[in-house]
């Protein structure tokens, strides 16, 4: 069975931390995303990664960078974590053919304090 | 840029009977696709129908597209208490490198009362 999964359902940081969200899939996808979701905003994409070490960016990078050394691990990383980044991030996972569907982990609540 | 669009933005109905959330979305595009999302978790993928489809069913589940009018809706019949959650719409554009990318609408929220 297909799976996602993230490093943390919930965590807590402080304004300037360095915070690192990790995501691994299972199922030899090449394609793997991160989004955040906000109430009345909806998902949008922060970055994805279509090969190891591969990435580009989404509709709104600015204030993150990712890392893919593996094919089955997507990290996010926030450099200086700030209030405004407060927010569901949510991993996803897809085969290379165009259009598939995605595959999504559970979800990591992040609070910048 | 939001592609998707759901409408409408919640809907509350009584266990058993029929729930229909519509998208319209602007360009054209390769398929469409339908997510449901259970509160405080992540998405589930639902269905997808690609453009040269009109209908698709799975179980409960019956969607429709409309290239033309450049919209889908998807109905979900004998709704149980458990259907509650947000709906959401994602689509993969036709054109470009972006093929593998997912836009998503904003989502309809429904709930199932008992």
């Amino acid at each position: 069975d297909v799976k996602v999964t993230q490093s943390s359902r919930y965590l807590v940081k402080r304004t300037g931390e360095k915070v690192f969200l990790e995501c691994v899939q299972d199922m030899d996808h090449e394609n793997m995303f991160w989004y955040r979701q906000d109430p009345g905003l909806g998902l949008r994409l922060i970055y994805f990664s279509y090969d190891v070490k591969m990435k580009e960016k989404g509709d709104i990078p600015e204030g993150y960078s990712v890392s893919r050394e593996k094919k089955e691990r997507f990290s996010l990383i926030l450099e200086s974590a700030s209030t405004n980044q407060t927010s569901m991030y949510l991993c996803a996972s897809s085969l290379i053919r165009a259009g598939k569907t995605q595959y999504f982990g559970p979800g990591t609540r992040l609070l910048v304090l | 840029s939001q592609q998707g669009e759901e409408d409408p933005q919640a809907l509350s109905i009584q266990e058993g009977e029929n729930a229909t959330m519509n998208c319209s979305y602007k360009t054209s595009i390769n398929n469409l696709q339908w997510y449901r999302q259970n509160s405080g978790r992540g998405l589930v993928h639902l269905i997808l129908i690609r453009s040269n489809e009109r209908e698709k069913h799975s179980g409960r589940l019956r969607v429709t597209l409309d290239t033309s009018k450049k919209s889908s809706s998807l109905l979900i019949t004998a709704s149980r208490a458990a259907d509650t959650a947000s709906y959401f719409c994602a689509t993969v554009p036709n054109s470009g490198g972006s093929n593998y990318k997912l836009t998503f609408g904003k989502g309809t929220l429904l709930t199932v009362n008992p």
